[in-house]
């Protein structure tokens, strides 16, 4: 289930089960998404990115989703992994320029 | 590829010392350098926009004089905290983006700055 932390929310899910992580932007101008995943300790990670003139992308296990009627933004990972526990931030911008980066939700991923 | 590289990774050093971190993109050219500040189980704060053989594009809030960037080749970016004080400890994460179109931006490992 989802929960509120200290700062950041927390998704557990079983490994092996689909997680979906959402997400919220604020500037309904902004035309491009991404999503990173960042390891303790370590920098962010490009998963995968959308523009928005598309609702649906995909790629190696992952999924992203953009719904720019409501500005929510989601991340599917098929068959989730130990190795995808991390904190997952997505971010929003205006072409490919300067990047506002959202509060981000840990994944923990259970045996 | 696409490898960003952060240098220090960790720096501990006495108040009111500068300190330089480097950011250099390895593989590719990136014409568009930026520093983040991220403090414990936040977001990532970003602090300036640097594009190269110009002046940095500082964020709201961010003192220019107190974070010195200077991005002088197409492979290298510097943050300098100069005069650095227990309130600037945090991690420092750089990014990099190709100069081409339809990149995302890279990120380095960060440093993590400790002021004593």
């Amino acid at each position: 289930g989802e929960s509120v932390g200290l700062h950041l929310p927390t998704l557990s899910v079983q490994e092996g089960d689909n997680s979906i992580i959402n997400c919220a932007y604020s500037n309904s101008a902004s035309d491009y998404f991404i999503w990173y995943k960042q390891e303790s300790g370590k920098g962010p990670q490009f998963i995968i990115d959308i523009r928005s003139n598309m609702d649906k992308r995909q790629g190696q296990r992952v999924t992203v989703l953009l719904n720019k009627t409501v500005k929510h933004l989601s991340l599917q990972i098929a068959a989730t992994q130990p190795g995808d526990s991390a904190v997952y931030f997505c971010a929003e911008g205006q072409g490919y320029n300067k990047l506002i980066f959202g509060a981000g939700t840990r994944l923990a991923v259970h045996p | 590829g696409a490898v960003v590289s952060q240098h220090p990774s960790w720096v501990i050093c006495k108040s009111g010392t500068s300190v330089k971190i480097e950011c250099r993109s390895l593989d590719f050219q990136a014409t568009t350098m930026f520093w983040y500040r991220q403090f414990p189980k936040q977001s990532l704060m970003l602090m300036a926009t640097s594009n190269e053989g110009s002046k940095a594009t500082y964020e709201q809030g961010v003192e220019k004089d107190k974070f010195l960037i200077n991005h002088a080749s197409l492979t290298l970016s510097t943050l300098t905290v100069t005069s650095a004080h227990p309130e600037d400890s945090s991690f420092y994460i750089c990014s990099a983006r190709q100069g081409i179109s339809n990149q995302p931006q890279h990120f380095g490992d960060g440093t993590r700055l400790s002021i004593l």
